[in-house]
């Protein structure tokens, strides 16, 4: 099946520093999606992007399908931004969504 | 628009016993999906729903999972006996069947502990 590598898989920021976490993805996936797991457990959706770049206030997503990996920015980081950044993704039409390991974001004040 | 539901948000049992998890998705999702996290890892798919009908369970283990979604809505997940390996974060998403993005939203999950 489909492997799913984020890196890094742990990432400790200073309030306002910039990041880049990074999502490989083995085959070919549609359904891109990045998340943010909250430290109750939430997992928020930040982007549905399958191709292409989007932004969304401090964070901007690009995926470049054709070599199958994913990049999430967050820019000028909060401590609210702590917590576990997931990618994930889907093979099929079905959207059964293979996950990352994660990476886990503290942002320290 | 309402999220993804899920009851209870928490749980304690002792193995061998037997538990139920509800979900009730966004209104108009036909696709319903049930994922297991255990602890460190990233959400991996039990099963997967269209309406009624079941997609994927190729990863639910048949011999104490099950899982309905009788009239294409609310759906419940039961484990009967618990193990203590079943200690996870039980997470429950839908999503569209057709048109725009086929992106899942997640409910706030049920986080069972098995003793």
């Amino acid at each position: 099946g489909i492997q799913v590598e984020q890196s890094p898989p742990d990432l400790i920021l200073q309030e306002g520093a910039n990041s880049t976490l990074r999502c490989n993805f083995s085959d070919s996936v549609n359904n891109l999606q990045w998340f943010h797991q909250n430290p109750w457990g939430q997992l928020i959706n930040l982007f549905y992007i399958p191709s292409g770049t989007k932004q969304n206030g401090r964070l901007s997503a690009t995926t470049v399908a054709t070599e199958r990996y994913s990049l999430l920015y967050i820019s000028s980081s909060q401590t609210t931004d702590s917590g576990v950044y997931f990618c994930a993704g889907s093979y099929n039409q079905g959207g059964k969504l293979i996950f990352g390991q994660g990476t886990e974001l503290s942002v320290k004040p | 628009e309402a999220g993804v539901a899920q009851s209870p948000r928490y749980k304690i049992i002792e193995k061998r016993q037997s538990v139920a998890f509800w979900c009730n998705p966004i209104s108009g999702h036909a696709t319903l999906y049930w994922y297991q996290q255990i602890l460190g890892q990233g959400p991996k798919l039990l099963i997967q729903f269209q309406n009624n009908g079941v997609v994927d369970d190729s990863q639910l283990p048949k011999d104490r999972f099950s899982a309905e979604r009788l009239k294409g809505v609310d759906s419940t997940l039961k484990i009967q006996p618990a193990k203590l390996e079943d200690s996870a974060v039980y997470l429950c998403a839908s999503r569209p069947w057709t048109g725009g993005a086929k992106t899942q939203y997640f409910g706030p999950g049920t986080r069972l502990l098995v003793l």
